[in-house]
Order: structure tokens, then sequence, then C-alpha cells
């Protein structure tokens, strides 16, 4: 069964740092592409970055470019989400999810097939 | 970024009713569509990949339809544990962009 569990988050003061933690089981990590997705409390899903199976590709959203540094440890199974000035507007549910090639009819995509339970963020003096 | 724009934004309807949920992304995504469901106080789950195909172990009342600007999610008769919010996410291009929800309430 895949499981992904994020640790890390709670209350932080605005301008500090915090770093998120998930942990994988159930599949082999290291050829899957992963992701942070959140979530403000009450509304709607937001993509913050990917990184590929090897660490070669990396992308952020604008909105976090530049703040927010994810990484991975392939050898602990482990993906990481470094959050610098944390800001009011950062607070949310943050959950990794893994990502995989799945085939429909006409085309191949990459979905998110399995989320962590989501850590919670604060920001807040 | 391609934005997405689900509607309606919340509904609500009976049990055994049909329902269905539009999405529209700015541009063009082929099939390039894929479907959430989200409970509340949970982690969202794949429903379909690829605009019209059922993700393993997702009942068939469930069913997704369109492809290029227009896209649609069908709940075929609407069960109890079907309360929740739908998301429609697009996998055309970087960024990965969702809609905004559509929450599906019993009445």
């Amino acid at each position: 069964e895949v499981q992904l569990v994020e640790s890390g988050g709670g209350l932080v003061q605005p301008g500090r740092s915090l770093r998120l933690s998930c942990v994988a089981s159930g599949f082999t990590f290291a050829e899957s592409a992963v992701h942070w997705v959140r979530q403000a409390p009450g509304k709607g899903l937001e993509w913050v970055a990917g990184v590929s199976w090897n660490s070669d590709n990396v992308a952020y959203a604008d909105s976090v470019k530049g703040r927010f540094s994810i990484s991975r440890d392939n050898s602990k199974n482990s993906l990481y989400l470094q959050i610098k000035s944390l800001r009011p507007e950062d607070m949310a549910f943050y959950y990794c999810a893994k990502e995989s090639l799945s085939c429909g009819p006409t085309s191949c995509l990459r979905v998110f097939d399995s989320w962590g339970q989501g850590t919670l963020v604060t920001v807040s003096s | 970024d391609i934005q997405m724009t689900q509607s309606p934004s919340f509904l609500s309807a009976s049990v055994g009713d049909r329902v269905t949920i539009t999405c529209r992304p700015r541009q063009s995504i082929r099939s390039y569509l894929n479907w959430y469901q989200q409970k509340p106080g949970k982690a969202p789950n794949l429903l379909i990949y690829a605009a019209s195909s059922l993700q393993s172990g997702v009942p068939s009342r469930f069913s997704g339809s369109g492809s290029g600007t227009d896209f649609n999610l069908t709940i075929s008769s609407l069960q109890p544990e079907d309360c929740a919010t739908y998301y429609c996410q697009q996998s055309y291009s970087t960024p990965p962009t969702f809609g905004g929800g559509t929450k599906v309430e019993i009445k």
C-alpha cells in the first residue's frame, strides 16, 4: 500500500523559515516524481513545486519561486520543502503527492495518484 | 499558466439524481484533464484521468467526458458518500493547475 506521511508543520512567525518532510513507502520512491500541493483553509488546491525522480528537474509555482526549495533523498525515501520568509498567505495544509503516468484512449498524462494526509502550516505572530 | 474554470461552485441534489460538473480551461488542453474528489478533512483522491478514464477502484457511477476546452464530470446516481468537493486539474503544461472546486451536497 502506498503511503506518504508529511511532517514539519506548525505555528511559525512571519518571516521565519520551516522545513516540511514527507516519508514515502509502498512503492519505489526513487523511480517517481513527487510534488507539493497546498490548500489554504476552506480554499482550493494550489500546486507548489515538483521534483523529478533523479532531482534533475525541479519546478515551482510563480507564487513561491525564490522562497521555496524542493529536494529529495532517495536513500531515505524522503521529500522535503524548505520554506523561507514565510508570509501569511503561505498558511495552508501542505500535501505531498506522488506522480504517475496514466494512459487513456488517446493520451498518456501525469496524474497525482497518491497523496499524504497533509501537514498544516500556520503563519502568525 | 492555464486557468481552469469550474461550474457550478456549489450544488445540492437528492440521492439518485444525475449530477454534472463542468470544467473549462482557458485554452485547449486536448484530453490532459484529471478529476479529483476531496472529502472533508481528507486528501484529494484521483477519480478520472485523461478526461474519461476511470481510476482503479472508483465506482462506475462516475464518468468523465470532453476534450479541448470543455469537460464534464458526471455522477449518474448520486449517493450519500459522494458528498465532497470535486476538482479538475490540467496536466497539459507546467504548472499543473486546478479548478476552483465544486462542492456537492445531498439535499
